[in-house]
């Protein structure tokens, strides 16, 4: 009964394809992220989406789109790929968008662009 | 804006040696939340704590112990005895009122215990 799965685990595609990383959870929770972690392991956040609607967006490239069919997933779409987004991504969620709940995070999509 | 400081990017100890992880934050929230998460060789990030920053207590949970001193900015993490299974990478984060429950996250300390 995982929290927060994510699939794949590992992904490895070819320069300029597209691809999609897919985040479930099932604890009813409201507000569902997505952060990347890069080579360095420096973790940052890319998206928030709350009850299917996006609340936060940090610099990200247009290539990088989220979407939310229904509070319980947030999947990531990403368009003409490139080496440097080669990196660990991570889904999580939480139970609204105050500061007092906790997060619980996915196992991590590896993504390698080759 | 808000950031979070480890300095410590790789500890190194043989096994019994009691380690502290520094953590210093900036913020302008009066109200804000500091979190401490490990990651495994295997990926996971495994949440370890969170407080608040009303709430000055050192916390105490088995062989690890957190040192929260809002006058100083920092929410240090200690592991006393520690053991080969504490080799990770450990990640100090912070999460103010106004930043939306987005978690900002230190760039992590590598801590390798040696047998």
């Amino acid at each position: 009964d995982t929290a927060v799965s994510q699939t794949p685990k590992y992904l490895v595609t070819q320069m300029g394809n597209d691809k999609s990383i897919k985040c479930e959870q099932n604890l009813g929770h409201d507000t569902m992220y997505w952060y990347k972690q890069d080579s360095k392991k420096f973790l940052k956040i890319m998206f928030s989406y709350n009850n299917k609607e996006l609340i936060i967006n940090e610099t990200v490239p247009n290539r990088f789109s989220p979407k939310s069919p229904d509070k319980a997933h947030l999947n990531l779409h990403i368009n003409s790929l490139e080496l440097g987004d080669s990196a660990v991504y991570f889904c999580a969620s939480s139970q609204g968008q105050q500061t007092n709940y906790g997060y619980t995070f996915g196992s991590g999509t590896r993504l390698t662009v080759v | 804006a808000q950031k979070v400081t480890q300095a410590q990017t790789e500890i190194s100890v043989v096994e019994k040696e009691d380690v502290t992880l520094d953590c210093v934050y900036e913020t302008r929230d009066t109200t804000y939340y500091l979190f401490w998460y490990k990651q495994p060789p295997s990926g996971e990030l495994v949440f370890l704590i969170r407080r608040n920053s009303f709430d000055e207590q050192n916390e105490i949970s088995g062989r690890y112990s957190w040192n929260f001193q809002k006058s100083t900015s920092s929410f240090n993490f200690t592991i006393t005895a520690s053991q080969v299974v504490d080799s990770a990478v450990y990640f100090c984060a912070l999460s103010g009122y106004n930043a939306g429950n987005m978690l900002t996250f230190g760039g992590g300390t590598r801590l390798m215990v040696k047998p």
